[in-house]
């Protein structure tokens, strides 16, 4: 199995902040990656697949980028609506695999 | 605008068979332009993926649980169907139903307890 090492696990940031979230993969995968935001109670939702291509509707704040193992989603201007936890996830072979999880908090 | 809706029991007892059916709106499984996987989440802990299957029932399952998993479709009802045997309490999780390899469309999650 590829393992998803997502850092940092946890982040506490304010509104208008830039924030940075880095994965890795345990073997190539070229840009077979997704980043996905969930709120609690809620399931995830796709923001950015393709390591870097922008899911319709994701405002653009959000930005990947990326390819073999090492991969980043920035948030460029943290909104209220942003805190959240947020995984990767690789698409280039099975099973399909997901990161441990950053949770973007409120300093 | 395709939406997915889980539903099956909540309570499941130790060593019985989990089942739960994602029901599709808004668009046809028989299109054959998808696949459509389970995923699951315990309690405050990461996603893991369970299988997906495709329109014709090929099917892809995490080896981890390939041995008691079973997934099928049933297009005259537009819908398809997980099936996991002998659960214990660590099979408790919230479990989803979503499309493609990257998910762009969730189901909104169902909770599972396995406890007597």
């Amino acid at each position: 199995d590829i393992q998803m090492t997502q850092s940092p696990s946890s982040v506490s940031a304010s509104v208008g902040d830039r924030v940075t979230i880095t994965c890795r993969a345990s073997q190539d995968i070229s840009t077979w990656l997704a980043w996905y935001q969930q709120k609690p109670g809620k399931a995830p939702k796709l923001l950015i697949y393709g390591a870097s291509s922008l899911q319709s509707g994701v405002p653009s704040r959000f930005s990947g980028s990326g390819s073999g193992t090492d991969f980043t989603l920035i948030i460029s201007s943290l909104q209220p609506e942003d805190f959240a936890t947020y995984y990767c996830q690789q698409a280039n072979s099975f099973p399909l695999t997901f990161g441990g999880g950053t949770k973007v908090e409120i300093k | 605008q395709v939406q997915l809706q889980e539903s099956g029991p909540g309570l499941v007892k130790p060593s019985q068979t989990l089942s739960l059916t994602c029901t599709v709106s808004g668009d046809s499984i028989s299109s054959g332009s998808h696949y459509w996987s389970w995923i699951r989440q315990p309690a405050g802990k990461g996603l893991e993926w369970i299988g997906r299957i495709y329109t014709t029932g090929g099917t892809n399952y995490n080896p981890s649980l390939k041995s008691r998993v079973t997934m099928s479709v049933d297009t005259s009802k537009n819908h398809f169907s997980l099936k996991l045997s002998s659960v214990t309490a660590a099979d408790t999780a919230v479990y989803y139903c979503a499309r493609d390899i990257y998910f762009d469309v969730w189901g909104q999650g169902t909770m599972v307890t396995v406890s007597s």
